[in-house]
C-alpha cells in the first residue's frame, strides 16, 4: 500500500463550525505533514509530525489544531475558521522527517468556509 | 530567504512537440531539489530528485537536469496525458529538515 488517504474529499462549513480532517498512510512513514494550498498556488507548509510529535509549526492560527493519534493517522481540527482559509488541505508522508525525502501527498481535502 | 522561480507560467504544446521548463533557485545552502507533478485536484505527485550540479535523471519523456542556479525539466515528444502543473521544490536544509518551498509552477497543456 503505497497510499496516502485522505477523508473528506470535499467539505463545507461556516465560520462557527468544528470539522476534522483526517489522513491515514500504511507505509510505516515516521513524518506526517499538513500543506494548505490555494487555487493557482503552490503548497505552503503548515505542520510537520516526527515520529507521532510536533516537529515543525509554520506560524499557523491557532483555529488550526492539529493532532497525530498514532503513526498512521494524523487530524487536523478545525474551529471558526475565515473564508479566506478555503483551500485545498495535502496530507502527506515520508520514511523520516529528514533531509531529501520525498514526499507522497494525498489528494487533499477541498474546503469552503462560508 | 530562499527563493523559487518558475517559468514560464504556462506552457502549451502540440503533441510531439519538445520543449524545456526552467526552475531557478536562490537558496542559502541547497540539499535537494524537487520535481512534483500535479493534476487538478490531486495532490503533487513525485517525478525526481537530484542533489549536485550536473545531475540528470529520466523517466519515460521526462528528463530533469540541475546546474548550480537552475534545473530544467525536459519534455520529449510530449503526449496530451502530459498535461499538469509541474513543481518545483527545493530543500534548503538548515534546522528545518523535511522543508520544502515551492514555485509556483508551470501548468503544461498539450493539445492533440
Amino acid at each position: 500500500d503505497t497510499e496516502v488517504t485522505q477523508t473528506p474529499k470535499h467539505l463545507v462549513m461556516g465560520m462557527t463550525n468544528k470539522k476534522s480532517l483526517k489522513c491515514e498512510q500504511h507505509m510505516g512513514h515516521r513524518a506526517m505533514y499538513w500543506y494548505k494550498q490555494k487555487a493557482k498556488k503552490p503548497p505552503e507548509l503548515m505542520f510537520v509530525y516526527s515520529y507521532e510529535k510536533l516537529s515543525i509549526n509554520e506560524s499557523v492560527p491557532s483555529r488550526f489544531s492539529p493532532e497525530c493519534p498514532n503513526s498512521s493517522l494524523l487530524n487536523l481540527h478545525l474551529h471558526a475558521l475565515q473564508p479566506e482559509d478555503s483551500a485545498l488541505y495535502l496530507c502527506a508522508s515520508s520514511p523520516r522527517q529528514a533531509t531529501n525525502e520525498k514526499l507522497f501527498f494525498g489528494s487533499g481535502t477541498q474546503l469552503s468556509v462560508l | 530567504e530562499d527563493q523559487v522561480t518558475q517559468s514560464p507560467e504556462a506552457l502549451r504544446l502540440q503533441e510531439g512537440e519538445s520543449s524545456s521548463l526552467n526552475c531557478s533557485y536562490t537558496v542559502s545552502g541547497l540539499r535537494g531539489l524537487f520535481w512534483y507533478r500535479q493534476d487538478p485536484g490531486k495532490g503533487p505527485e513525485f517525478l525526481f530528485t537530484l542533489y549536485s550540479a550536473g545531475e540528470e535523471k529520466e523517466k519515460e519523456r521526462l528528463k530533469a537536469t540541475l546546474t548550480k542556479k537552475e534545473s530544467f525539466l525536459h519534455i520529449t515528444a510530449p503526449k496530451p496525458e502530459d498535461s499538469a502543473t509541474y513543481l518545483c521544490a527545493v530543500d534548503a536544509g538548515g534546522t528545518s529538515y523535511g522543508k520544502l518551498t515551492f514555485g509556483q509552477g508551470t501548468i503544461l497543456t498539450v493539445h492533440p
